[in-house]
């Protein structure tokens, strides 16, 4: 059984601080790695991806990657109050010409205060 | 640019009912479809998955079922609906891409339907 862990939350950050969201994953197979979004009601959206070891950085957004640790984080740099949301990792280990299965985490509640 | 529909936004059934939703992406062409399933408090849970017109995986063994008549339509369904049907239905494209000499995709979700089951 593949699974990915994440802390459920709330994680509670002032406004401008750096938030950290942590993620672990049991299949040493996975290739590709995700973070999604998503607001209360609403569908999940794609931040960023990364599939090699090391820091990706996307505007305010990094993603970091170890595979020895089955690891993947997501910092968020000057949180603002609209960061305020539930954080979806999800991971896959894509095959060509197959349809990838993410295997997704149940997400942490990320709470930005004013 | 690519956009994905889903409708309706949001449904409610009684048990027993027939369910029928649908889901279309523009601006692509042959895309891997996903249908997930989010029920309340809990995580993404998938569905089905297409990788072509008439073929469809089940991961799930349940009441409900899945068709891609054409190949930018995904359709799920239901002969008669379970209160624990109730959930966020989520449909999903996949963009494949390379990059030296990985080949990967990424899923990219529709606004999805919220199906309550009374």
């Amino acid at each position: 059984q593949k699974e990915v862990e994440q802390n459920s939350g709330p994680l509670s950050v002032p406004e401008g601080a750096i938030a950290s969201l942590n993620c672990t994953y049991s299949d040493r197979g996975s290739q590709s790695f995700f973070w999604y979004r998503q607001y209360s009601g609403k569908s999940p959206e794609l931040i960023m991806f990364i599939y090699s070891n090391g820091d990706k950085e996307d505007g305010r957004f990094t993603a970091q990657l170890n595979k020895a640790s089955q690891y993947v984080s997501l910092l968020i740099r000057d949180s603002q109050p609209s960061d305020s949301a539930t954080y979806l990792c999800a991971v896959s280990g894509y095959r060509t010409g197959t349809a990838s299965k993410l295997t997704f985490g149940t997400g942490t509640r990320l709470q930005v205060t004013l | 640019s690519q956009t994905i529909h889903q409708w309706p936004a949001t449904l409610v059934q009684p048990v027993g009912s027939p369910l029928s939703l649908e889901c279309t992406v523009e601006g692509t062409s042959n895309p891997n479809l996903y249908w997930y399933r989010q029920a309340a408090g809990r995580g993404l849970q998938l569905l089905f998955y297409s990788v072509g017109i008439g073929q469809i995986s089940s991961e799930v063994p349940q009441n409900l079922s899945a068709s891609r008549p054409q190949d930018r339509q995904f359709i799920l369904s239901s002969k008669k609906l379970l209160l624990s049907d109730s959930g966020f239905y989520l449909c999903a494209w996949s963009a494949i891409w390379t990059s030296g000499s990985r080949t990967s995709d990424t899923q990219y979700f529709g606004p999805g339907t919220r199906l309550t089951v009374l």
